[in-house]
């Protein structure tokens, strides 16, 4: 099955660095791969996804890129807020397979004011 | 518009004891989930169920049952509680593939 590789576990940034997470994906026939961020006490939320298709992904602050060909993919977050401090999930899915998704170990990011 | 809703939202149980946690969505999507997450080691998928009528397994599927009660309900029941079944426990649904939407998830411990 599917294994999904998260690093860095945690990450502390001063307020307005920017902020990189990675995963590595071992399924070639993935072709789905969000990000969820979970505030302490609530729900995973997705803040951006993007699919096979597409190399790159940028939604204001935040950005994902694909690398197909090494099966990893990046979470990149610019001018970091305190409130951007959560755990954030990686997953890759694919269609063939029931939309399972397998999801990293998550990576804990604080940003200090 | 509830989305995805999970009760109980927290439960204490003994060792030996069953229990059923029970997930309705009402984005008539189809998929529906079940994961646990413990410290560290993200979500893991128990159960699921690709569409009305079908349940399949995940990763940890071991102590666990489930049923698709119909498009809307995804139950998942723990016939005989252990302390290793501690943990949160989140459904989540989606149309097929794409987003996955969760509910607030259930915290149960087993003593």
């Amino acid at each position: 099955g599917e294994n999904v590789e998260q690093h860095p576990s945690t990450l502390s940034v001063q307020e307005g660095d920017s902020a990189v997470i990675k995963c590595t994906y071992s399924d070639s026939a993935s072709n789905y791969f969000p990000w969820y961020k979970q505030e302490l006490g609530k729900r995973p939320q997705l803040i951006i996804d993007i699919r096979s298709n597409v190399g790159e992904k940028k939604d204001q602050r935040i950005a994902v890129t694909l690398n197909k060909t090494a099966k990893h993919f990046s979470l990149h977050i610019t001018e970091t807020q305190p409130e951007d401090s959560a755990v954030y999930f990686c997953a890759a899915s694919a269609n063939t397979n029931a939309g399972k998704s397998t999801f990293g170990d998550g990576t804990t990011l604080t940003v200090k004011p | 518009n509830a989305g995805v809703t999970q009760t109980p939202k927290f439960q204490v149980l003994k060792t030996g004891q069953s229990m059923t946690l029970q997930c309705a969505q009402d984005m008539n999507h189809n998929s529906m989930y079940w994961y646990r997450q413990d410290p560290g080691m993200g979500l893991r998928l128990i159960y699921y169920s690709a569409s009305e009528g079908t349940t399949d397994k995940g990763e940890v599927p071991n102590g666990y049952n489930v049923s698709r009660l119909n498009k809307r309900e995804f139950s998942l029941r723990l016939e005989s509680a252990a302390p290793s079944q501690t943990s949160v426990y989140f459904c989540a649904s989606r149309i097929r593939f794409g987003e996955l939407f969760f509910g607030e998830g259930s915290r149960l411990t087993v003593l």
